[in-house]
């Protein structure tokens, strides 16, 4: 089975300094794929950045960056130069390679980013 | 904005009534899920169709809840006789075809509160 863990319910942060948020992951797929979601309190989720278990490098996408950790089964994110609006739920979920590609979740980290 | 939408944004209903929620999905978009999301928890799956064919559902998916996408385009769930324990946030999410790395777009959720 897979499962997603999250390990910090909460987090700090002061503007401009940079975060990491935890994600490790439980699968015996060879093939999947590890992504992150933002959720404001507006209820959305937003696509963030994604990780195949193949590709060689980190993934980057502006200030998000994605520290896998194969051996270690864990996906960090990185947001550098906090913003006041990066405030939110960060959820970490993982896709496994074939069938219905749905979401397994972890139960989030709320990020406060303060002036 | 062609983004994947829902409708109502809120409910309030009394238990025991039954409630139907809407999703139309982003246009050309061939896969759809529901999520159900609790408060301080990640979003859980429950359902998942290809074009018009429910092909996975979970088992937190009750004998009372129904989902159908007739003609492969808007989705409905609905939940019979409904319990305080329905009360939750329930996403809608759609992709195109396409790999794994295709991520998921979500729509700002249904917010049910069952008094």
């Amino acid at each position: 089975a897979q499962k997603i863990t999250q390990t910090q319910p909460g987090m700090f942060v002061q503007e401009k300094e940079a975060v990491t948020l935890d994600c490790t992951y439980d699968t015996s797929d060879p093939s999947y794929g590890l992504f992150w979601y933002k959720q404001p309190s507006s209820g959305e989720m937003i696509f963030l950045i994604y990780q195949g278990s193949y590709d060689q490098q980190n993934a980057t996408e502006g200030r998000y960056s994605l520290n896998f950790q194969k051996a270690r089964k864990s996906a960090n994110l990185v947001i550098s130069a906090s913003q006041l609006g990066d405030s939110a739920m960060y959820f970490c979920a993982m896709r496994a390679s074939s069938g219905t590609y749905k979401y397994i979740f972890g139960t989030g980290t709320r990020l406060k980013v303060l002036a | 904005d062609t983004g994947v939408s829902q409708d109502p944004r809120h409910k309030i209903t009394k238990r025991g009534q039954n409630v139907t929620f809407r999703c139309d999905p982003i246009s050309e978009h061939n896969r759809l899920y529901w999520y159900r999301q609790t408060l301080g928890q990640g979003p859980e799956f429950l359902t998942y169709f290809q074009n018009e064919a429910q092909l996975e559902k979970s088992r937190l998916l009750s004998n009372r809840f129904s989902a159908e996408r007739p003609k492969g385009s808007f989705s409905t769930l609905e939940i019979q006789r409904t319990e305080q324990g329905d009360s939750a946030m329930y996403l809608c999410a759609s992709s195109p075809p396409g790999q794994m790395n295709t991520e998921a777009f979500f729509g700002q959720g249904t917010r049910l509160t069952v008094v």
